[in-house]
């Protein structure tokens, strides 16, 4: 039982590139997240997946989209990446498709660098 | 909204001293409470939670941590702490209805001198 595997574990890119940060979990949850951390920001969401087929935007979804591919993975993609977008990503999932009382389960992380 | 507060950014203890973290929150109704921690280089890992009940949550690794609804908050402490306790803890704060994503503070860092 792997939990939350993100790949890659570290990304540098260039301004204006694409990349696409994958993430997959075998707990059979129904929510999957993706959380972007800055120093001294905490943990803000990017966007939201409350069951296969459904996403929504968080609090930063600008120069992001995301991909349900199915229950399991859950990808996110910077089209034109830009030197703001250097931060640490974390993708999560929880059991159930609503309320805040579940538990997130989190990845190990992206380390993006954009140039 | 539902919105949480952690005032320390940096935290230093003495290996074997006690330890408190503060966290505050804001919301309306009787909130879903978590901390979480974040080892160096790792992803965030669930310490303990609140839901409802006694106010008096114990966790893994040591941890345990008091609801005041009284005074918003939700401090975890430790009564004496290891060399690996070194990490950034979060606190969080979740509700049923409307944004149902739990909300992160900004984290607090804990280190510890030997």
């Amino acid at each position: 039982n792997a939990g939350v595997t993100q790949t890659p574990k570290f990304q540098v890119l260039k301004t204006g590139q694409s990349m696409t940060l994958q993430c997959a979990q075998d707990m059979n949850h129904n929510s999957m997240y993706w959380y972007r951390q800055d120093p001294g920001m905490g943990l803000r969401l990017i966007y939201y997946s409350a069951s296969e087929g459904t996403t929504d935007k968080g609090e930063v979804p600008n120069g992001y989209n995301v991909s349900r591919l199915n229950k399991r993975e859950f990808s996110l993609r910077l089209e034109s990446a830009a030197p703001s977008q250097t931060s640490v990503y974390f993708c999560a999932s929880s059991p159930n498709s609503s309320g805040g009382r579940d538990t997130q389960y989190f990845g190990p992380g992206t380390r993006l660098t954009v140039l | 909204a539902q919105s949480v507060t952690q005032p320390d950014i940096h935290i230093t203890v003495s290996e074997g001293a006690s330890l408190e973290l503060r966290c505050n929150y804001s919301y309306g109704a009787t909130p879903y409470l978590f901390w979480y921690v974040q080892s160096p280089g790792q992803g965030l890992q669930l310490l303990l939670k609140y839901f409802s009940g006694d106010t008096l949550v114990q966790g893994i690794k040591g941890f345990e941590a008091e609801f005041k609804r009284s005074q918003s908050s939700f401090n975890l402490r430790k009564p004496s702490v290891h060399w690996s306790d070194a990490a950034e803890y979060f606190c969080a704060v979740g509700a049923w209805g409307g944004s149902y994503i739990p909300t992160f503070g900004r984290g607090t860092s804990l280190i510890v001198h030997p």
